[in-house]
């Protein structure tokens, strides 16, 4: 079953706007990853924030972690044709023996130029 | 900088057919992970080898073996190969797992069983 869930499934901006994805999950976690996707290709990691982490910055890439709500957003400023991809959240939760990371089932991201 | 590879990147079987999907990483990496995606489910993890010699089921095992065959390579086998394994394939590693690193993903086996 997936833990993450992404909203929206999809969404098209302009270039230079920016864009907000949102990603819920059910139970408690380590830290959140947020993946993207370009087409055909393998996932890359973009950024990863703890649970005793309320916001965070990578360039462009703004992450916040609720976890009180279990939601987490990421935010990209001033987005490009070259962010259009598919991106995904991923939880590293603490139940089980062993660790996992569980995948959202993503937001397809179009900036068009 | 390989990083993951995976080979073969596409292949199309018959219902009932084996074959074995490679995945090798340079990156000393301890943990490694097999992973399917299907359109609109996100990816789903169907083994993972925490370190050298050991593996684990994940989420969907039904139908696939590992080997963890050395520290770099993780091969997934499909023994009777089913319409609805048809999906693309993900290989990943990482440091150690449930550290909070990252993982690194090849670029996917496409494969197609008919």
């Amino acid at each position: 079953s997936q833990q993450g869930e992404e909203d929206p499934q999809a969404l098209s901006i302009q270039e230079g706007e920016n864009a907000t994805m949102n990603c819920s999950y059910k139970t408690s976690i380590n830290n959140l990853q947020w993946y993207r996707q370009n087409s055909g290709r393998g996932l890359v990691h973009l950024i990863l924030i703890r649970s005793n982490e309320r916001e965070k910055h990578s360039g462009r890439l703004r992450v916040t972690l609720d976890t009180s709500k279990k939601s987490s957003s990421l935010l990209i400023t001033a987005s490009r044709a070259a962010d259009t991809a598919s991106y995904f959240c991923a939880t590293d939760g603490t139940s089980g023996s062993a660790r996992q990371l569980t995948f959202g089932s993503g937001t397809q991201l179009t900036v068009l130029p | 900088n390989a990083g993951v590879t995976q080979t073969p990147k596409f292949q199309v079987l018959k219902t009932g057919q084996s074959m074995t999907l490679q995945c090798a990483q340079d990156m000393n990496h301890n943990s490694m992970y097999w992973y399917r995606q299907d359109p609109g489910m996100g990816l789903r993890l169907i083994y993972y080898s925490a370190s050298e010699g050991t593996t684990d089921k994940g989420e969907v095992p039904n139908g696939y073996n590992v080997s963890r065959l050395n520290k770099r390579e993780f091969s997934l086998r499909l023994e009777s190969a089913a319409p609805s394994q048809t999906s693309v394939y993900f290989c990943a590693s990482g440091r150690i797992q449930g550290d909070g690193q990252p993982q690194h993903f090849g670029d996917g086996t496409r494969l197609s069983i008919l």
